[in-house]
């Protein structure tokens, strides 16, 4: 079965403190892509990173960055020196292929980031 | 105008009104998606639309009616709701036939039925 789990269902930080957020899937594909969406109070998903199941290079965004590890079905998300605009919720996916040009997309149930002044 | 929008940004309806959510996508995507993000609950994925043809329906009661005159524009007819159907309703396009097609979402629609 194919599964997104984010365990931090919290999370408070205090402004310029670095934080991680977790996330762990369960796929059976060997091709599959996993992606970090952000919703801030105004409600929009915005998408922030794809990664691919054979591109284990970590990735840095400015104060983002993503640690891919495959040997743990992890994906993490880790904010360094956060802001208060950083606050919002954060959404874990994976998409798999469910069958010919067909992909599904499964959803972790988000990590609500407080980031206090 | 470009991504996804979404109106009206909220509404309010009594059970036995009939209203409708509009969304329109301008990045030339082939497929449409109807989520539903209630309190404390995972995203619900209610409808997705390919090339204007619905290839998914989550058991999602009759009372919310998709349409898909064309790729660029779906809608979701509401009629005699219940109060538990009061939710942030959220609309997404991306490429059907590539799995590394990011969802881009739109501001949503916050529904209360009262």
């Amino acid at each position: 079965a194919q599964k997104v789990t984010q365990a931090q269902t919290e999370i408070s930080v205090v402004e310029k403190e670095d934080v991680t957020l977790d996330c762990v899937y369960e796929t059976r594909d060997t091709t599959y892509y996993l992606f970090w969406y952000k919703q801030p109070p105004s409600g929009e998903l915005v998408f922030l990173i794809r990664r691919n199941s054979f591109d284990e290079q970590n990735e840095i965004s400015g104060r983002y960055s993503w640690n891919f590890q495959k040997s743990t079905s992890s994906f993490n998300f880790t904010i360094t020196a956060s802001q208060v605009v950083d606050s919002a919720v954060y959404f874990c996916a994976l998409t798999y292929n469910s069958g010919g040009s067909n992909y599904k997309l499964t959803f972790g149930k988000g990590t609500l980031l407080t980031v206090n002044p | 105008e470009t991504g996804v929008t979404q109106t009206p940004r909220h509404l309010v309806m009594g059970m036995t009104n009939k209203k409708s959510l509009k969304c329109e996508q301008h990045l030339g995507h082939n497929a449409m998606y109807w989520y539903k993000q209630s309190a404390k609950k995972p995203l619900e994925l209610m409808f997705v639309y390919s090339l204007e043809e619905r290839v998914e329906n989550n058991s999602v009661p009759s009372r919310f009616s998709p349409e898909c005159p064309n790729s660029s524009h779906l809608f979701l007819h509401l009629h005699t709701l219940q109060p538990e159907d009061s939710a942030l309703y959220l609309c997404a396009s991306s490429q059907w036939d590539r799995g590394n097609s990011p969802l881009h979402f739109g501001n949503g629609t916050r529904l209360t039925v009262t």
